[in-house]
């Protein structure tokens, strides 16, 4: 079974600050992985996603994360946030050996402060 | 937008009662996943149909189904609804069966149960 923990509920962070939203998972198998952004009142959109090859994987507005085999992370990072970043982000695997199968984190709110 | 449109935006109801939630995929798209969001569970993943054929269930209620109809588009509907259902329901749609292709999330169906 697999399992997607996202560390802090909540992160606020001072505009054009970076920021780091912080994802561990576990299985026994090998996963791809998702960062979803839910903005308020709205239906959640990709940010990026790691399928194999490099483990720095770059998404939209500015966003990276890093597939960190060994310590079952990808954190999701950003150099500068701005206002328009305030939203909800998700973290979710997806088991290559089930093709099928999706499970979400329970998602992280981030607050940029002005 | 994300091309997938759900009906209707908003549902009150009563306990006991049943309920149908539509979704349209993107066009083209031959998937469709639901999912539950609520303060206290988070994003669940429900159901997946894939051609008009059910292809993955998550933690899908026994009085709760789906279906997909030739015309690709969704309906899932609730039954014997409780004061716990109240949730935002979203559907998802994609080109391809599989997770690992990008999902495009509908604006949800806000559904409260008094």
């Amino acid at each position: 079974a697999q399992s997607v923990t996202q560390l802090d509920s909540q992160v606020p962070v001072f505009e054009e600050a970076p920021v780091e939203l912080r994802c561990n998972y576990s299985s026994s198998v090998s996963v791809y992985l998702f960062w979803y952004v839910q903005y308020p009142n709205q239906g959640l959109q990709l940010l990026l996603k790691y399928l194999s090859g490099s483990t720095l994987v770059k998404g939209i507005n500015g966003f990276e994360a890093e597939f960190n085999k060994s310590q079952t992370s990808f954190h999701l990072r950003k150099p500068s946030v701005h206002i328009s970043d305030t939203a909800e982000y998700f973290c979710a695997v997806s088991p290559m050996n089930r093709d099928d199968k999706i499970i979400f984190g329970k998602g992280t709110r981030l607050h940029i402060l002005p | 937008d994300s091309g997938v449109t759900q009906t209707p935006k908003h549902l009150i109801t009563a306990t006991g009662q049943r309920v149908t939630l539509r979704c349209s995929p993107r066009s083209g798209d031959l998937s469709v996943y639901w999912y539950q969001q609520s303060l206290d569970q988070g994003l669940q993943f429900l159901i997946h149909y894939y051609n008009g054929e059910e292809r993955a269930k998550g933690n899908i209620l026994e009085r709760f189904s789906a279906q997909q109809f030739p015309d690709l588009h969704s309906e899932l509907n609730l039954s014997s609804l409780e004061l716990g259902d109240s949730a935002l329901y979203f559907c998802a749609s994609s080109p391809q069966g599989s997770p690992r292709h990008e999902q495009f999330f509908g604006p949800g169906t806000r559904l409260t149960v008094l």
